[in-house]
């Protein structure tokens, strides 16, 4: 089982939010990591979106809009990146990351599309 | 405005080495923790691993570790990876990340491994 698993795909409509899971392995508490969000189109390199430890340790990265925003669910040992008003240059790939153990982890992957 | 480039990869056969550096540029290289991380075509990321700002931490991944060894010469502002023992796995390109929260990317340099 990845340590990390998101879902592989997820289809939105220009303007709408969309939420995008990142599920920790059991036994590995959600509460305690913070979570990192990247995005990568085709073609280039990942570009850091934003971390996420709490509403109060939140960091995005240089240029990234507040669309892009970050939180967890407990109850469901996860980190998700919510994109508020989609648009279709938000339509790339998401990884989430967290350092765990002395290594870096990065998940599964979700393709997004803007339909 | 931070640079990070790669270079050195090329097509080597199985069994084989390889040494990629990573140029940096725009920033304070000696302050910065600096990473590897992989994509096999079609992929997602795997990170592979890390090095302190000083060399006094270095970390691997198992897919990697006896394998590979990383450094740096915060003197000429690089990161460097050899690469030893190549197997069929390990063709990807390879990118450098800046930070334990990779805020940078480098464009990455590809390596195949292919008799």
């Amino acid at each position: 089982q990845a340590v990390l698993t998101q879902p592989s795909s997820l289809s939105a409509s220009p303007g709408a939010s969309a939420s995008l899971t990142c599920t920790l392995r059991g036994g590995i508490n959600v509460d305690t990591y913070k979570i990192y969000w990247y995005q990568q189109k085709p073609g280039s390199p990942p570009q850091y979106l934003l971390s996420y430890q709490s509403d109060s340790d939140q960091q995005r990265g240089s240029g990234v809009p507040s669309r892009f925003s970050g939180s967890k669910d407990a109850s469901a040992n996860a980190g998700i990146l919510l994109i508020s008003g989609l648009q279709s240059e938000d339509e790339a790939d998401y990884y989430c990351m967290i350092w765990h153990t002395r290594a870096s982890v990065f998940g599964t992957g979700t393709k997004v599309t803007v339909l | 405005e931070v640079q990070l480039v790669e270079s050195g990869g090329g097509l080597v056969q199985p069994g084989g080495s390889l040494r990629l550096s990573c140029a940096a540029s725009g920033f304070i290289f000696s302050n910065y923790n600096m990473n590897w991380v992989r994509q096999a075509p079609g992929k997602g990321l795997e990170w592979i691993s890390y090095i302190s700002a000083t060399s006094g931490s270095i970390y691997y991944a198992d897919s990697v570790k006896g394998r590979f060894t990383v450094s740096r010469d915060n003197a000429k502002n690089s990161l460097y990876l050899q690469m030893n023992s190549l197997r069929d796995d390990d063709t990807a390109l390879y990118y450098c990340a800046r930070a334990g929260d990779f805020d940078d990317w480098g464009q990455g340099t590809l390596v195949t491994i292919s008799s």
